[in-house]
């Protein structure tokens, strides 16, 4: 089993819609959470990090899980620009140094 | 400009040739770290340093070597390249104590 498991997609939507990504991840120790952002063929991007009591940024709300070692990734109102790879991104360590583990990543395509 | 620029940015190359990718920033973060990504399995971390005179393997670092020239330059070296070591390399820094990974615009190499 994968430590970190996402939805390739891609998920296809219009303009406007609410679109939600799941991610899970198989060790039950891990401490932190993460959404990156990769545009094609560019660098990941930190979109936002992940909370225990959820949080939200705008359009965009992510959620944690730990029961269900899962977080979402819910964006509202989707825009054009939404467009990219969202990249779920795990720590495993408690010390200084974190032990980021990525997804695949789930690539979504807004259309007008 | 970039704070963290790679180069180059593309490097097509032969099987058995050495190549070395570089790495320089003006960020001023201590910590600096060589990704690979390839398609299916995400990012992957093939060699870090927190500091000038710190190097740590990654992951997957067989058949790579690093050098930690300076706090703003990293460079990956690949001895004797091979087909599958063909990927889009990343590399990305963070502040010491600090999740977030700032991530160079990638080098895309191709091994024939």
């Amino acid at each position: 089993r994968k430590e970190v498991e996402q939805d390739p997609g891609p998920f296809n939507v219009p303009e406007g819609a609410t679109v939600a990504f799941n991610c899970t991840y198989s060790n039950s120790a891990s401490q932190s959470f993460f959404w990156y952002r990769q545009d094609c063929r560019k660098e990941p991007k930190l979109l936002m990090s992940v909370y225990s009591s959820g949080n939200e940024d705008g359009r965009f709300t992510a959620q944690l899980n730990r029961a269900s070692q899962y977080i979402s990734l819910l964006i509202r109102d989707s825009k054009l620009s939404d467009s990219a790879t969202y990249l779920c991104v795990v720590n495993l360590s408690n010390t200084g140094f974190q032990k980021l583990v990525f997804g695949t990543g789930t690539r979504l395509l807004v259309s007008p | 400009d970039a704070d963290v620029t790679q180069t180059p940015r593309n490097r097509i190359t032969k099987t058995g040739k050495r190549i070395m990718l570089e790495c320089s920033q003006t960020k001023g973060h201590d910590r600096m770290y060589w990704y690979r990504q390839d398609p299916g399995l995400g990012l992957r971390l093939i060699y870090y340093s927190f500091d000038v005179k710190d190097i740590n393997k990654g992951e997957i670092s067989d058949g790579y070597s690093v050098s930690r020239q300076a706090q703003a330059k990293f460079s990956l070296s690949l001895e004797s390249a091979i087909p599958n070591q063909t990927a889009l390399y990343f590399c990305a820094t963070s502040v010491g104590g600090e999740v977030e990974l700032f991530f160079g615009e990638g080098s895309r190499l191709t091994v024939l």
